[in-house]
């Protein structure tokens, strides 16, 4: 099974809307890490969130705020009132210890268009 | 400021060459990463460092080597053997490695490599 499952290949969202974009987990490591980066046009990858799996509340950091759900292993993120800055690739990554040592594994990610 | 500098953004290879991406940081990190990304896919770990002196090879190594005689520095050298290296590689770092489920990677703007 793929360890991070992004199901939307591209979004599209009114500019001031709410959006989330999916994603799914498979991992039997008990501690493990889960986080969004933002890929504009430029290339860089830009951290926006993180929820480690023991963490009891969800996440929020600004505009952006995680839909943790553990026993279905989703972590939706979710975009309040969106800008046209928005518009960018959007990935899923899960920190877990594979071999002996931990790895950050990306998900395919999710092309979000932010309409005006 | 502090950050990640990839060089070049852009670099071209000839059959048979070999060529050097350059990644440089000033976070005083001492973990660096280099990762490949293809069209529409994640991102994939090729080569990480967690000290000088020392690397370890990621899930796709074939075709690329790496050194880290400085703290600073985490050169990524595309050699003749990796035939398909036409991709855009990302180098990033973090605080102590991956050796916990919460370190979070930094990000540098990238290199896109071409093959002619």
């Amino acid at each position: 099974a793929q360890k991070i499952t992004q199901t939307q290949p591209g979004m599209f969202v009114q500019e001031k809307e709410a959006v989330t974009l999916d994603c799914t987990y498979d991992t039997s490591d008990p501690s493990y890490g889960l986080f969004w980066y933002k890929q504009p046009s430029s290339g860089e990858m830009i951290f926006l969130i993180y929820q480690g799996s023991y963490d009891q509340q969800n996440a929020t950091e600004g505009r952006y705020s995680l839909n943790f759900q553990k026993a279905r292993k989703s972590a939706n993120l979710v975009i309040s009132a969106s800008q046209l800055g928005d518009s960018a690739m959007y990935f899923c990554a899960i920190m877990d210890s594979g071999a002996g040592s931990y790895q950050l594994t990306f998900g395919k990610g999710t092309k979000l268009s932010v309409i005006p | 400021d502090g950050g990640i500098t990839q060089s070049p953004k852009y670099l071209f290879r000839k059959e048979g060459q070999n060529v050097t991406l350059s990644c440089e940081q000033n976070l005083n990190h001492d973990a660096m990463y280099w990762y490949r990304q293809d069209p529409g896919q994640g991102l994939r770990l090729i080569y990480y460092s967690q000290i000088v002196n020392d690397f370890q090879k990621g899930d796709i190594a074939e075709g690329y080597s790496v050194s880290r005689e400085k703290k600073e520095s985490f050169p990524l050298t595309v050699t003749s053997a990796q035939k398909n290296p036409t991709a855009f590689y990302l180098c990033a770092s973090s605080s102590t490695g991956p050796s916990n489920s919460y370190e979070k990677l930094f990000f540098g703007s990238g290199t896109q490599l071409s093959v002619l």
